[in-house]
């Protein structure tokens, strides 16, 4: 079965800096999804980006970027200039392409932006 | 943007009572809807899936004869939880994912129950 790993439980940064969540996976597939989500404190769940793992290329998405490392397995959010709305849990997720398409989430991190 | 309400989106109810909460897809038709149960600071644990027209595929250890999905239209899933107890008392939120393009799922805003 596929797992997700944040191993940081909290984050903070100061604002306009920069700061990066970590995430790992376990899988046997060669093709799936990987996703970055967002939970603000109204705890509606906001697509942050999205990575197929068949591109080598890194997704960006305005100041939300991603290291995908897909030897090591290895799925990390760069959030530049971050801002107060920023501040919110963070969810990394997989997903299989096919099938029931269910994601899989990691424990989360929740993200501080000290002004 | 694709849009899922969520109805209600608080409830308390007593303890041995049933509370249906209903999940819809506003535009677009949802072939798949997934229901996920949040503890406080916790993450989003999969409760099961239903596909339109279909029986849901329940989660290991959730018991589908306390937890009932019905998914009877491409716009509508209901969830609900019969003879309620204190500790179903959580958040559950629903996501639905179309059945074209690249099948994105889009979440509900989530429904808050408590079990007095």
């Amino acid at each position: 079965a596929q797992t997700v790993t944040q191993s940081q439980p909290e984050m903070s940064v100061q604002e306009a800096e920069t700061v990066t969540l970590s995430c790992t996976y376990d899988t046997s597939e060669s093709d799936y999804y990987l996703f970055w989500y967002k939970q603000p404190p109204s705890r509606q769940m906001i697509l942050v980006i999205r990575q197929e793992a068949y591109k080598q290329q890194n997704a960006t998405e305005n100041r939300f970027s991603v290291n995908f490392q897909k030897a090591a397995k290895s799925f990390s959010l760069k959030i530049s200039d971050s801002q107060l709305g920023d501040a919110a849990m963070y969810f990394c997720a997989y997903r299989r392409p096919q099938g029931a398409q269910k994601l899989v989430f990691g424990q989360g991190t929740r993200l501080t932006i000290n002004p | 943007g694709a849009v899922v309400s969520q109805h209600p989106s608080r409830v308390i109810c007593k303890s041995g009572t049933s509370v249906k909460i209903e999940c819809r897809s506003l535009d677009f038709q949802a072939t798949t809807m997934f229901w996920y149960r949040q503890f406080p600071k916790k993450s989003l644990m999969l409760m099961a899936t239903s596909n339109e027209g279909s029986k849901a595929t329940y989660e290991q250890g959730v018991e589908k004869d306390k937890f009932l999905i019905n998914h009877a239209s491409l716009t509508l899933s209901t969830l609900t939880v019969t003879s309620a107890h204190p500790e179903d008392s959580s958040f559950y939120i629903c996501s639905a994912r179309g059945g074209t393009g690249d099948y994105e799922q889009y979440f509900g805003p989530g429904t808050r129950l408590t079990v007095t």
